[in-house]
């Protein structure tokens, strides 16, 4: 059974600060999403990793992928209040339905 | 933004009456999901649809069933409603390729009281 863990589940930290969140799984899997979601919203698509060692940035934000470790980091750098949301891993467990689990997600607070 | 729809976006109702959400997509894509968000659990899949006619279950599908007559139309249907159900439902749309990215509805809130 494909279990995906994140770490820290919460995190408050300071603007322009640097912290690291974990995605972790626990059978192989060589496709993984990064979603956002803001309080009473939807969840936003951020990042899809389709292999071992992709790498993408978008703004502050980077994701990357191991698939070897089955571990994936999504990196703040020099973090600002708007980033301020839960931030989902997700990690498909069979191809061609796509059936996608969830981590349990991490909501970061970023004070001023 | 992908052209997904959820109906009704709140809903109160009593336990044991039956309930029917509704996803409406205008994007055409093959795949269609019900998830529901409950604290401390991220997303869970109830069910998901890969054509018209052509369901299966998630991991948390007991109580809930599906339909899909249509390539634009997922009915998530509760029989007999109870507050375990009360969450936060989603629906999800993916298509075939490359990434099959899952683009989301904007949600459900459903209280069984």
């Amino acid at each position: 059974e494909l279990k995906v863990e994140q770490n820290p589940l919460f995190l408050s930290m300071q603007e322009g600060k640097n912290y690291t969140i974990y995605c972790n799984y626990s059978t192989t899997s060589d496709r993984l999403y990064w979603y956002r979601q803001d309080p009473g919203k939807s969840l936003e698509s951020l990042f899809v990793l389709l292999s071992n060692g992709a790498v993408k940035q978008e703004g502050r934000l980077m994701a990357s992928l191991d698939t070897k470790a089955r571990l994936s980091t999504l990196h703040i750098t020099a973090a600002v209040h708007d980033l301020s949301a839960t931030y989902f891993c997700a990690v498909v467990r069979i191809q061609g339905a796509q059936k996608l689990v969830f981590g349990q997600g991490t909501r970061l607070t970023i004070n001023p | 933004d992908a052209g997904i729809t959820q109906s009704p976006r709140h809903k109160v109702t009593e336990t044991g009456t039956p309930v029917t959400l509704r996803c409406h997509q205008t994007e055409n894509h093959r795949y269609m999901y019900w998830y529901r968000q409950d604290p401390g659990h991220g997303l869970r899949l109830i069910h998901y649809s890969y054509g018209v006619k052509d369901t299966d279950k998630g991991e948390v599908s007991d109580g809930y069933s599906v339909s899909r007559s249509k390539t634009e139309d997922f009915l998530l249907t509760l029989e007999s409603a109870t507050s375990s159900q009360t969450s936060v439902y989603f629906c999800a749309i993916s298509e075939i390729g490359q990434s099959y990215e899952q683009y989301f509805g904007p949600g459900t809130r459903l209280t069984v009281t």
